[in-house]
């Protein structure tokens, strides 16, 4: 049973366009909610956080979205860049980031075109 | 800051061998995770250690499985034996244990059991 749902494996976004990318989930004890970008032969790298007392939290062009009632966040990056290629996983935890594995959905393949 | 350092970067075995993957932790983290990356299951929490203490093993797959951490800078994880359903890239994270702190992916390890 996935308990973090990504349901679009790919996206294409024009390159200077806004890319969302979304995530659902079903265990009402995720408290902390987590966004990794991960290239080729390489491992997940943070990009952005929210916590579940949020339902904002903005770095620079990367922006994440917390509804809590609706048990689903969303990444924004605007304007995307042809760098931004790469697969995004929406991941979340129970207690923080450090005290608890995380539950990974199965990732969304980013494609920006130029 | 080098960053979590895994070794061997790839690992090619026979199907019975006893294969070991290592992990080197970010100085001053306190939590350590093992993930394992698939087509099929994409990323799943194999372990993963607080204080150096095993605290929850329950997605090692099999009893061929095992995990230590014998101080605050090493980890291994042990396959014995190894079988061709193994093969898949194994992370090591780390993180801080209290708050809300993000976990930080070392590069991998490609395994291929043939």
């Amino acid at each position: 049973d996935q308990q973090v749902k990504q349901n679009s494996p790919s996206l294409s976004v024009q390159e200077g366009r806004i890319s969302i990318l979304n995530c659902d989930y079903t265990n009402s004890m995720f408290d902390y909610f987590l966004w990794y970008k991960k290239y080729p032969a390489e491992g997940p790298t943070f990009l952005i956080s929210i916590s579940s007392i949020k339902d904002k939290n903005e770095d620079g062009r990367f922006t994440v979205f917390l509804n809590k009632s609706a048990k689903h966040l969303s990444l924004h990056i605007v304007p995307s860049q042809p760098g931004d290629s790469a697969v995004y996983f929406c991941a979340a935890s129970r207690s923080g980031g450090g005290a608890d594995g995380l539950t990974f959905g199965k990732g969304t393949h980013l494609i920006i075109q130029p | 800051d080098a960053g979590v350092i895994q070794s061997p970067r790839h690992e090619v075995t026979e199907m019975g061998q006893e294969v070991t993957l290592r992990c080197k932790p970010i100085s001053g983290h306190n939590s350590l995770f093992w993930y394992r990356q698939t087509m099929m299951r994409g990323l799943e929490l194999l372990i993963y250690f607080n204080n150096n203490v095993p605290i929850d093993d329950s997605g090692m797959p099999e009893d061929r499985f095992s995990a230590k951490m014998p101080n605050a800078s090493f980890s291994t994880l042990k396959i014995q034996p190894s079988e061709p359903r193994d093969s898949a890239v194994y992370f090591c994270a780390s993180s801080f244990l209290a708050g809300l702190y993000e976990q930080y992916f070392g590069p991998g390890t490609r395994l291929t059991v043939t």
